[in-house]
């Protein structure tokens, strides 16, 4: 079982639309919790961070955390084209170590003008 | 954007031979890694450093070795390029109490 779990997609949505991106993960010890963008042939860049359950909002993202189910989420907002790249969830803080980060494959996100 | 530069950005070579990547960061962050990220695989950590002269393997560090003699550097070498190491290459930074990192533009390696 792989440690972070993604859908690969891709994920097809129409602009204006809400894209719902979710990651599971198997370490019940894991305490942060990230999710970067990655542009085809770009390095990753970390859009969102969340440490509690709950929501966490920041502009159009919203990251979502529940650690009874081991689910974080990623939603977007008024999708734009200019979203459409590679989203990925890390994950840290569990058997490996606070500094050992864990990615998931990611879910490619398109988003249809 | 982080200061973290990654050289060459594009390298072949053969198989068989000795291949260093260096990652160069003026953050002055603690902590250094070194990713290769495949298709189907996601990025995966290779080796990482928790300061000067400290280093700690990762999930897929056969093959590969590190060194890191200052704070701003942190090499990876691999020993005898193979094949299957034919990808690319991030190298990342975070700091102290923070595990956010950050991504250097990457290195596109082919081995032939």
């Amino acid at each position: 079982q792989k440690e972070v779990e993604q859908n690969s997609g891709p994920l097809s949505v129409p602009e204006g639309a809400i894209a719902s991106l979710n990651c599971t993960y198997s370490d019940r010890g894991s305490q942060s919790f990230f999710w970067y963008r990655q542009y085809s042939g770009k390095s990753p860049e970390l859009i969102m961070f969340i440490y509690s359950n709950g929501d966490k909002e920041d502009g159009r993202f919203t990251a979502q955390l529940n650690k009874a189910s081991q689910y974080v989420s990623l939603l977007i907002r008024d999708s734009q084209p200019s979203d459409s790249a590679t989203y990925l969830c890390a994950v840290s803080g569990g058997s490996g170590g606070y500094q050992k980060v864990t990615f998931g494959i990611g879910t490619k996100l398109q988003v249809i003008p | 954007d982080a200061g973290i530069t990654q050289s060459p950005r594009h390298k072949v070579t053969e198989t068989g031979t000795p291949v260093t990547l260096r990652c160069h960061q003026t953050e002055n962050h603690r902590y250094m890694y070194w990713y290769r990220q495949d298709p189907g695989h996601g990025l995966r950590l290779i080796h990482y450093s928790y300061g000067v002269k400290d280093t700690d393997k990762g999930e897929v560090s056969d093959g590969y070795s590190v060194s890191r003699s200052k704070t701003e550097d942190f090499l990876l070498t691999l020993e005898s390029a193979t094949s299957s190491q034919t990808s690319v290459y991030f190298c990342a930074i975070s700091g102290q109490g923070a595990t956010e990192a950050f991504f250097g533009q990457g290195t596109r390696l082919t081995v032939v």
